[in-house]
C-alpha cells in the first residue's frame, strides 16, 4: 500500500508571496492532518480534515487554509508569506474514527524556505 | 506550562545500553499516547501507543504509562547506533471525533557504538 505523498518536496518562495501544498493520504484514509514544524516550536497543529469538512483547528492565523477534495487529498494554502513561516509542513493521515489507538502516518514533508 | 513536556536532551548511551524517554502531560482526560521517532531530515514514524496503565512491550522497545502521575515512557533495550534520533511524544487530548494530538518537542537520543 503506497504510503502518504506531498509534494513539491522543497519550496523557496519570497515574503508576500503564496504557496499551495497537495499531500495525498493512504488509500482509504479520510482523515488529513496537517502540522507546521520547526527547531524552536516543535510540530505545532494546524488543521485537520475529514470527509471534506475541517474537523479541528490549531493556533494559526487566517493566512493558513486548507481543503479536502472528494478523494480524500488535501491541499493547504498559505497567503502573504512572512520570513518566520519558513518550515516543514508535514501531513499525516489516518482512518478518521477516533479508536484510542488510531495511528497518523506522516507524508515526507515540504520544506517551504521563505526569503 | 506546556501541555506535554520531554526532556530535551541529548541523551547520550552506549551501545548495548536501555535508553529511557520520559513525557508528562498536563491534561487528565487524554487517553492514548503515542511515541513516534524522527531521523534528522525525515518525518515523524510511530514506534507505538498505549492507552492502559501498566506496560506494553513491542520487540525492544516497551512503553509504560502511569495515569495517576501523568507519566509516560519509552524504553529502548539493547540500544543500536540506528536507535539515534529525536523521539516524539503525543497525546490524544480528546475522545472520538475531536481528537487531536499534542506534541512534545522531542528527546533526542543519541547512542554510541
Amino acid at each position: 500500500k503506497a504510503g502518504v505523498t506531498q509534494t513539491p518536496r522543497y519550496l523557496i518562495k519570497t515574503r508576500g508571496q503564496q504557496v499551495t501544498l497537495s499531500c495525498s493520504p493512504i488509500s482509504g484514509h479520510r482523515s488529513v492532518s496537517w502540522y507546521q514544524q520547526t527547531p524552536g516550536q516543535g510540530l505545532q497543529f494546524l488543521f485537520e480534515y475529514f470527509s471534506e469538512t475541517q474537523r479541528n483547528k490549531g493556533n494559526f492565523p487566517g493566512r493558513f487554509s486548507g481543503r479536502q477534495f472528494s478523494n480524500s487529498r488535501s491541499e493547504m494554502n498559505v497567503s502573504t508569506l512572512e520570513l518566520g513561516d519558513s518550515a516543514l509542513y508535514l501531513c499525516a493521515s489516518s482512518w478518521g474514527q477516533g479508536s484510542p489507538g488510531e495511528t497518523q502516518y506522516f507524508g515526507p514533508g515540504t520544506r517551504l524556505l521563505v526569503l | 506550562q506546556k501541555e506535554v513536556e520531554q526532556n530535551s536532551g541529548p541523551l547520550s548511551v552506549p551501545e548495548g545500553a536501555i535508553a529511557s524517554l520520559n513525557c508528562t502531560y498536563s491534561d487528565r482526560g487524554s487517553q492514548s499516547f503515542f511515541w513516534y521517532r524522527q531521523y534528522s531530515g525525515k518525518s515523524p514514524e510511530l514506534i507505538m501507543f498505549i492507552y492502559s496503565n501498566g506496560d506494553k512491550e513491542d520487540g525492544r522497545f516497551t512503553a509504560q504509562l502511569n495515569k495517576a502521575s501523568q507519566y509516560v515512557s519509552l524504553l529502548i533495550r539493547d540500544s543500536q547506533p540506528s536507535d539515534s534520533a529525536t523521539y516524539l511524544c503525543a497525546v490524544n487530548s480528546n475522545a472520538g471525533n475531536n481528537r487531536k494530538l499534542i506534541w512534545g518537542l522531542g528527546t533526542s537520543l543519541a547512542v554510541n557504538p
